[in-house]
This record gives structure tokens, sequence and C-alpha cells, in this order.
């Protein structure tokens, strides 16, 4: 069964700051990766996803994430950090593309930016 | 373009009672799929629906059902509800849901479910 990582449950940085999240993925398959921001009692918003071709995927408010085969990762980066980034962010696998096999959420990485 | 639209937003009921659940997906989106959220499992998949069909279920007791209509709308419910219940549903909604590429799925806001 395919399974999702996110190290640290909470992430803390100041504003200006390089965020990193980390997600790694067990797949014995080639996996389809997203990553989803989800603020205060709202739903979650796609940031990027990760198909097929270029390794490096650049989102929305200025995320990135790179999927590393070798290391089964697909962690999320973002420069300079800013307190609008703070949200609980989740990663977030399937194989069909998200369809009809659903989703695999990791647990979520609550992040709190320090101004 | 409206997004995916989730009615109730919020609702308290009873053990034992019954709840649905709607949501309209993305205009022309036919997959319909539905998570539940909570603070200890996590957003788990509950089922996902193509064309009023139920296409995958996931890990979850007989109590929670769904369906979907003709105009893609969906709705779940939950049977017997019991204080675990207690939760936000998510319905989200995509395109054609299986195998390509390009394949973005789009949350709704969520309806927040307590049980007491």
């Amino acid at each position: 069964a395919q399974s999702v990582t996110q190290l640290g449950s909470h992430v803390s940085v100041s504003e200006g700051a390089l965020v990193l999240l980390r997600c790694n993925y067990s797949s014995s398959v080639p996996p389809y990766l997203f990553w989803y921001v989800q603020y205060p009692n709202q739903g979650l918003q796609l940031l990027l996803k990760y198909t097929t071709g270029a390794t490096l995927v650049k989102g929305i408010n200025g995320f990135e994430a790179e999927f590393k085969k070798s290391e089964t990762s697909f962690h999320l980066t973002k420069p300079s950090a800013h307190m609008s980034d703070a949200a609980e962010y989740f990663c977030a696998v399937s194989y069909s593309g998200g369809g009809a096999d659903g989703l695999t959420f990791g647990k979520g990485t609550h992040l709190i930016i320090q101004p | 373009k409206a997004g995916v639209t989730q009615t109730p937003r919020y609702l308290i009921k009873t053990r034992g009672q019954q709840v649905t659940l709607s949501c309209s997906p993305i205009s022309g989106h036919r997959s319909v799929s539905w998570y539940q959220q909570t603070p200890g499992q996590g957003l788990q998949f509950l089922f996902e629906y193509f064309s009023e069909t139920q296409r995958n279920k996931g890990n979850f007791p007989g109590r929670f059902s769904g369906r979907q209509f003709s105009n893609s709308r969906s709705e779940m419910n939950v049977s017997t509800l019991e204080l675990g219940d207690s939760a936000l549903y998510l319905c989200a909604s995509s395109s054609t849901g299986t195998g390509l590429l390009g394949n973005t799925i789009y949350f709704g806001e969520g309806s927040w479910l307590t049980v007491v």
C-alpha cells in the first residue's frame, strides 16, 4: 500500500527565511505527487503537482518541489517565507491521478512564521 | 467559474441519528470524491463517484454511503452516528478522475460535523 510521511508536524521559520517541508512516499510504481495547503476553517488548495516530465515543479505563491525518485522524496520549498504562508501543508500521493483510487495524504505539517 | 460547493458548512447531530451532506462539483466535472479529516486520523479517502457509479471505496464501515446524481452533484450519508464520526468532511471534484495527466482535484471548504 502506498503511504506518505511528512517529517515534522510543526515547522517554524522566520519571515524571509527559507521554507523546507519534507515529504517521503513509499511506492512500488511511479506515483503522482501533490502538495496542498489548508488555511484555518477552509478546504484544501492545490499548490503544485508532479505527474511526469520535469522533476522540478513550480507552483503557486512561490512554492516549488522536486521529485527525487532515488530518495522517494518530494520536498516543498520556498526561498523567502511570508506571514501569509502560515497554514497546514499536506503532501499526497496517488497512482491514477487522484481520482478513482483516491489520494493518500500525509499527516500534515503546520507551518509557523515568526515575525 | 464557481468552485466546489458543500452544504451545510456546520451541523450538530446526536448519536444514533443520520446525516446527509451535499456537494456540487465544478461545472463540467464528472468525478466527485469524499474525504474525512480528523485530528487523529488525518485525511482519509471515503469514496469516489464518476457518472453516477461508485468506482472505489476507502476503508470505512457500511454506515458511510454516498451517491451521485445525473448532474454530477453528490451526497454522502452517515447513518447511526457515533461520536467518532465528528470530523470535517471534504468533497473534491475533477474532470475525469482516472489516469489522465494534468488531472487536478479541487476541494470544497468542507462540512463540519459534530456528533454529541
